[in-house]
């Protein structure tokens, strides 16, 4: 069974740090393109960015929201996938989604989201 | 950024009856056109894939077409287990998008 955990979210003052975790599990993790995705209380959903896998250079992409300021790396060997939040700010406030990339590795315009995890809270303010 | 608008952004249905959303892309997108279904305090789920394509273990009442710029997601005898919010999602170019979500609720 696929499952998606994510961790490290908490309140945060605004221009602070915070590194958030998905750990997954029951499937090979290395062979996927992992994405997070946000929603703001009350609010849609919003893609954050995106990491491929390692075969295609586990190279990233990102909303112009957040570009410059948080970073998604990951780590095969343990099946994590993490995102790094600096210069955090009140609107980085939302509930963040891990979730799995499917489609046709190496082609991004064919990818969807056909796992997410239960998320977790992030709250900026002072 | 291509911009998903979807139709409507709320409707109150009956049980039984038969729902159709609407979602416009701003630019032609092919069929990288995906919905999801988010239940009140729950994770979103995938129900259609490249704007038709059905998921296993989705209800069959659940479908979707269209292509290019205009898409539609229907829902077939609407069952009280649907109030949800439906979102749409484009993986056609970078950044990827969504649609800002129909609220579907059972009168």
């Amino acid at each position: 069974e696929v499952q998606l955990v994510e961790s490290g979210g908490g309140l945060v003052q605004p221009g602070r740090s915070l590194r958030l975790s998905c750990t997954a599990s029951g499937f090979t993790f290395g062979d996927y393109a992992m994405s997070w995705v946000r929603q703001a209380p009350g609010k849609g959903l919003e893609w954050v960015g995106f990491i491929r896998s390692k075969a295609y250079g586990g190279t990233t992409e990102y909303a112009a929201s957040v570009k410059g300021r948080f970073t998604i790396s990951r780590d095969d060997s343990k099946s994590i996938a993490y995102l790094q939040m600096n210069s955090l700010k009140t609107e980085d406030t939302a509930v963040y989604y891990c979730t799995r990339n499917s489609g046709y590795s190496g082609y991004d315009h064919t990818y969807y989201f056909d796992y997410w995890g239960q998320g977790t809270l992030v709250t900026v303010s002072s | 950024e291509i911009v998903l608008t979807q139709s409507p952004d709320f409707q109150s249905v009956t049980p039984k009856e038969k729902v159709t959303i609407t979602c416009r892309a701003s630019q032609s997108i092919g069929s990288s056109l995906h919905w999801y279904q988010q239940k009140p305090d729950q994770s979103p789920k995938l129900l259609i894939k490249y704007a038709s394509q059905s998921i296993s273990g989705v209800p069959s009442r659940f479908s979707g077409s269209g292509s290019g710029t205009d898409f539609t997601l229907t829902i077939n005898s609407l069952e009280a287990e649907d109030a949800a919010t439906y979102y749409c999602h484009q993986s056609s170019s970078l950044p990827w998008t969504f649609g800002q979500g129909t609220k579907v609720e059972i009168k």
